[in-house]
């Protein structure tokens, strides 16, 4: 069936770059999404990307995708404490109906 | 996101009892879904909407029910609610543009 896997931590110091890796199976969605969930709030589309890109810059932020090995990832530059959060991967299903999402990594960013 | 609201945003409550969660949307979308998060097992779909007379079950719907009373509204049930089904619960709105999902703020349900 389809899947998302991602890590589950990543910790970094502040002013690093973080990197989330993110790995599925079905490649039928013709978008691929990052969402941010801060501490007691729901999810926030942080940025996605279009399945025919390869790279798509945001700011802060650079999303790769490389459709061969099906791995998707989110670099945040000069990471900061406010970027601590759980990110989450997602995709569209083969039906088209829904989102399927990875079990979201942890972001923590020490000072 | 105001532009999805859930109530209540805490719920407390015994094995047995039933329980309504709400979600109201004014981004005037037709798509409309409702996740639920537990740690470590990210986000599961229960059900999910495109209009009003259109409700499709999601991976784990079993023990629940939705009612969509109008394109701003849909509403989860737990008929007879048991302690595995605390969690965190997420209603979403789905725009069409990007397939993308805007969440509202979620309810904590914890049942004893």
């Amino acid at each position: 069936g389809e899947d998302v896997e991602q890590s589950l931590f990543l910790s970094v110091r502040e002013g690093d770059s973080s990197v989330i890796n993110c790995t599925y199976t079905d490649s039928s969605s013709t978008y691929l999404y990052w969402y941010k969930q801060e501490p007691g709030a729901g999810l926030q589309l942080l940025t996605y990307i279009f399945s025919n890109m390869d790279m798509k810059q945001d700011q802060r932020l650079t999303v790769l995708l490389n459709k061969k090995d099906k791995h998707l990832s989110l670099r945040i530059a000069d990471t900061q404490t406010g970027d601590s959060a759980i990110y989450f991967c997602a995709l569209v299903n083969q039906a088209g109906t829904a989102l399927i999402f990875g079990k979201g990594t942890t972001l923590s960013v020490s000072s | 996101d105001a532009d999805v609201t859930q109530t209540p945003r805490n719920r407390i409550t015994k094995t047995g009892k039933r329980i309504m969660l709400e979600c109201s949307q004014t981004k005037g979308h037709d798509r409309m879904y409702w996740y639920r998060q537990d740690p470590g097992l990210g986000l599961r779909l229960i059900y999910y909407s495109f209009d009003v007379k259109d409700i499709n079950k999601g991976e784990i719907s079993d023990g629940y029910s939705v009612s969509r009373q109008a394109q701003a509204k849909f509403s989860l049930s737990l008929e007879s609610a048991i302690p595995n089904q605390t969690a965190l619960y997420f209603c979403a709105t789905g725009g069409i543009n990007y397939n993308e999902q805007f969440f509202g703020p979620g309810t904590r349900l914890t049942v004893l």
